[in-house]
């Protein structure tokens, strides 16, 4: 069972534009949903996270919405670069269970 | 990835065989996860460690066993290898005390079962 549901599977997007990545979520004991970034060869690294009680973070060009009610999340590169190429996976953890879930992955490529 | 370690890095094996990965890290964290990663799975959780000699089951643990004799290290043990344990295996650690939840995670072993 996939707690935590991700979507596209893969994203292709012209430089300067957006790129938007979503998650749905069941379980309402999820207290934390970050977001990681994956280039090859390395391991998921934290790229911004957020607390259910807040229904937007922007860091730089990264902002994550969060929709409570809905129990969605979604991640927004604004003015993708083609650095920003990698896996890019939505995640959620539960205090209680002190366990991440991650959901399964998008594959961004920014073309020149 | 600082302060994160594992090892080997890559390691081919065969069907039926005994397999240990290594996870050593240096910031004295508490919580220490293995986790495997496959293409449409995403990560999924294994095994996990609270502390030293304080572990549980995750997602995906069958045919697999852990141990934690000392703070900084994690071991995966596959206790004989299969085929449908080929994949990446990522050891991740958390620091109790953050307010973030935040995991750092190692580069990754990639085990191949031939």
């Amino acid at each position: 069972q996939q707690q935590v549901k991700q979507s596209p599977q893969s994203l292709i997007v012209q430089k300067g534009g957006i790129s938007i990545i979503n998650c749905a979520y069941e379980n309402t004991a999820f207290d934390y949903f970050p977001w990681y970034q994956q280039f090859p060869g390395k391991g998921p690294a934290l790229l911004i996270a957020i607390r259910p009680d807040v229904s937007e973070k922007k860091e730089g060009r990264f902002t994550i919405s969060f929709n409570k009610s809905a129990k969605q999340f979604s991640l927004h590169i604004m003015d993708s670069q083609p650095g920003d190429s990698a896996t890019y996976f939505c995640a959620a953890f539960s205090g209680s269970a002190r366990q991440l879930t991650f959901g399964s992955g998008t594959q961004l490529t920014v073309l020149p | 990835d600082a302060g994160i370690t594992q090892s080997p890095r890559h390691k081919v094996t065969e069907t039926g065989t005994p397999v240990t990965l290594r996870c050593h890290q240096t910031e004295n964290h508490r919580y220490m996860y293995w986790y495997r990663q496959d293409p449409g799975h995403g990560l999924r959780l294994i095994h996990y460690s609270y502390g030293v000699k304080d572990t549980d089951k995750g997602e995906v643990s069958d045919g697999y066993s852990v141990s934690r004799s000392k703070t900084e290290d994690f071991l995966l043990t596959l206790e004989s290898a299969t085929s449908s344990q080929t994949s990446v295996y990522f050891c991740a650690i958390r620091d109790r005390d953050t307010s973030n939840y935040g995991y750092t995670f190692g580069s990754g072993t990639r085990l191949t079962v031939v």
